[in-house]
């Protein structure tokens, strides 16, 4: 299995909402990123998570909170984003040691309104 | 820091035929080097890896290649089908203590046309 689940596919958020990404992966992989990808652009890293501690933060805004309750989930909170947030979040996993194949979610769809 | 290119950006075949993807980076003190594949609005997909030790890997159709020392790689499709449509992205990994970070190419998007 090299799935790693998103959720939701799809998310509507007003500029003063509160609202939560998930990403979910059972490969025991114990690194886990988030990136994020506007229209034809490439993703660009967010966060990265190594054996469930935030190791890399790419100086992202405060509104977004990532959190990693253990080593097969990772979230990122939303809050007080601004239109131009909108993106498609994707969320990915690898092996941390030996291989470094890196597995990506379908991503979740974010508007901003 | 990394800057990873991709080329051409777009590129248009007819079915059947075989076709090259290139892929170059600045900095060739990378960990290992991998494809996707990404169709519109989706998540990556997969292709290969390519470890820095190795000179090329194949998965069916594809035949990807890694000349470490000169920052290039390619990616080969060999008899190309309207399936593959779909922007290919370039990705290097670099290695930063026990943290492996990703850095993306712009892609390239190819249409095979039937």
């Amino acid at each position: 299995d090299t799935e790693v689940t998103q959720t939701p596919k799809h998310l509507v958020m007003g500029m003063t909402n509160k609202k939560s990404l998930k990403c979910e992966q059972h490969m025991g992989h114990r690194a886990m990123y988030w990136y994020k990808q506007k229209a034809k652009k490439p993703p660009e890293l967010m966060f990265v998570y190594s054996y469930e501690k935030l190791s890399i933060n790419e100086s992202v805004p405060s509104r977004f909170s990532p959190e990693c309750p253990n080593s097969s989930l990772l979230n990122l909170h939303l809050h007080a984003l601004q239109p131009e947030d909108s993106a498609l979040y994707l969320c990915a996993s690898s092996p941390q040691t030996g291989s470094t194949e890196a597995f990506f979610g379908q991503g979740t769809r974010l508007t901003v309104v | 820091k990394q800057e990873v290119t991709q080329i051409p950006a777009a590129l248009s075949v007819p079915e059947g035929e075989n076709l090259v993807l290139n892929c170059s980076f600045t900095d060739s003190a990378i960990y290992n080097l991998q494809w996707f594949r990404q169709d519109p609005g989706k998540g990556l997909t997969s292709l290969l890896l390519i470890q820095s030790s190795q000179r090329e890997q194949t998965s069916g159709r594809l035949n990807a290649s890694l000349d470490k020392s000169s920052g290039r790689s390619t990616l080969y499709i060999a008899a190309s089908q309207p399936g593959d449509s779909a922007t290919y992205l370039c990705a290097v990994i670099v290695s930063g203590g026990s943290n492996y970070k990703l850095t993306f190419g712009k892609g390239t998007l190819l249409t095979v046309n039937p």
